[in-house]
């Protein structure tokens, strides 16, 4: 069964705003990655966030993570039109493969 | 070197051809895995080699087969696909379990 769930599952802003989006889960995790992919081409890891950490940031990014909830949140300041892609969430746990959330599709307008 | 290599960029290839994808990593990493993704979905895991050795399996046709010849490279072999089986063809590695995994630029796989 499908482990992380993105929402929204599209999203678009202007330029300099910030996005937010969320990913659920609902199994034990190890940690919590986010990965961006540009559209047709391969994913590139954005952050991982370890599930004892709530809070990490790196660059224009933040990401919190609440394992009560199961729940975690990608946010991207001041976008830019580069930021336009698809963002995963991906879950992974102790002896069990990455799974992927169903993404959000980002489009930053200039 | 943190990169993936994967070729070819593009494959168009009808249903009784035989072909093969390739994937290179230089960064010392011992599992390698090759996904699969349809438009506007995630990546759906294929198969997983840990230390050159298949460990995982997701239930995928036998008309694909994976080959493991060294540490640095996997392939993967296609024959009489079909139609449905066109997607962008995704390879990764990662050096510790549950860590960051590195993606190669994938092959937009086309079958007629």
């Amino acid at each position: 069964s499908q482990q992380g769930e993105e929402d929204p599952q599209a999203l678009s802003i202007q330029e300099g705003e910030n996005a937010t989006m969320n990913c659920s889960y609902k199994t034990s995790i190890n940690n919590l990655q986010w990965y961006r992919q540009n559209s047709g081409r391969g994913l590139v890891h954005l952050i991982l966030i370890r599930s004892n950490e709530r809070e990490k940031h790196s660059g224009r990014l933040r990401v919190t993570l609440d394992t009560s909830k199961k729940s975690s949140s990608l946010l991207i300041t001041a976008s830019r039109a580069a930021d336009t892609a698809s963002y995963f969430c991906a879950t992974a746990f102790y002896g069990q493969n990455f799974v992927f959330g169903p993404g959000t599709r980002l489009s930053v307008l200039p | 070197d943190t990169e993936v290599t994967q070729t070819p960029k593009h494959l168009v290839m009808g249903m009784t051809n035989k072909k093969s994808l390739k994937c290179e990593q230089h960064m010392g990493h011992r599992a390698m895995y090759w996904y699969k993704q349809k438009a506007k979905k995630p990546p759906e895991l294929m198969f997983v080699y840990s230390y050159e050795k298949l460990s995982i399996n997701e239930s995928v046709p036998s008309r694909f087969s994976p080959e493991c010849p060294n540490s640095s490279l996997l392939n993967l072999h296609l024959h009489a696909l079909q139609p449905e089986d066109s997607a962008l063809y995704l390879c990764a590695s990662r050096e510790r379990a549950q860590e960051t995994q590195y993606f190669g630029p994938g092959t937009r796989l086309l079958v007629l």
